[in-house]
């Protein structure tokens, strides 16, 4: 069956660094993949989306990597702040019949001052 | 001026008990969507409409019966209610059959007492 899967456990920097997430998938081949955030008691807010056939994606201080090979996408918060901590969402969406956007479970990110 | 707006924010009910969500999107979106997300935060699909047709129906309970009058409103009734039924409801919308990005509600938060 379809599988996303994400940093479980919480991920905690320094402000000023950078932050990496992972999302790996299996058993699925997305037409393309997006990023959202979602902070407690929120409905989750659109980031970033990448094509298959793209390799990366920038918008201000946050890029997007896809690798379909690996079956991959890494998601950067470069020179982080306080206020982007935040569980980060990788979702993957594909045509089946009508697209599909499925979710991971999330990666707490925590950015200390 | 909310773009997906979803109500009640909160719900408390019995076992038993039959209770709707209401969802309308002010964005011209043509298709919207209901997602659950459970206690240990996994949003999944459970319906998609595209024009007001059922376009994604995931292996949900026939309990769970979504409404689209139109183009802007999907409702959500669920019959029956279950303890396990105890989630926050989210609402969402997009363009272009699902090939973008969603936006999504404040979400509903339902408690099966």
């Amino acid at each position: 069956s379809q599988k996303i899967e994400q940093n479980s456990e919480a991920l905690n920097i320094q402000e000023g660094k950078t932050a990496t997430l992972t999302c790996n998938y299996t058993n699925y081949s997305p037409a393309y993949l997006q990023w959202y955030r979602q902070d407690p008691g929120r409905g989750p807010v659109f980031l970033l989306l990448i094509r298959e056939n793209e390799k990366e994606k920038r918008k201000e201080r946050l890029k997007v990597t896809f690798d379909t090979t690996l079956k991959q996408s890494l998601f950067h918060v470069t020179a982080s702040q306080p206020a982007d901590s935040a569980t980060y969402l990788c979702a993957p969406s594909s045509n089946t019949g009508g697209f599909k956007t499925i979710f991971g479970a999330g990666t707490r990110l925590f950015v200390k001052a | 001026d909310t773009a997906v707006s979803q109500t009640p924010k909160y719900l408390v009910t019995q076992m038993g008990n039959d209770k709707s969500i209401k969802c309308e999107q002010n964005l011209g979106h043509d298709t919207m969507y209901w997602y659950k997300q459970d206690s240990k935060k996994f949003l999944k699909i459970m319906f998609s409409y595209n024009n007001k047709e059922l376009i994604i129906n995931e292996t949900v309970p026939n309990r769970f019966s979504p409404k689209s009058p139109d183009k802007a409103h999907l409702n959500l009734h669920i019959n029956s209610l279950e303890l396990g039924d105890s989630a926050v409801y989210f609402c969402a919308s997009s363009q272009g059959g699902g090939t973008g990005e969603l936006f999504f509600g404040e979400g509903s938060r339902l408690t099966v007492l």
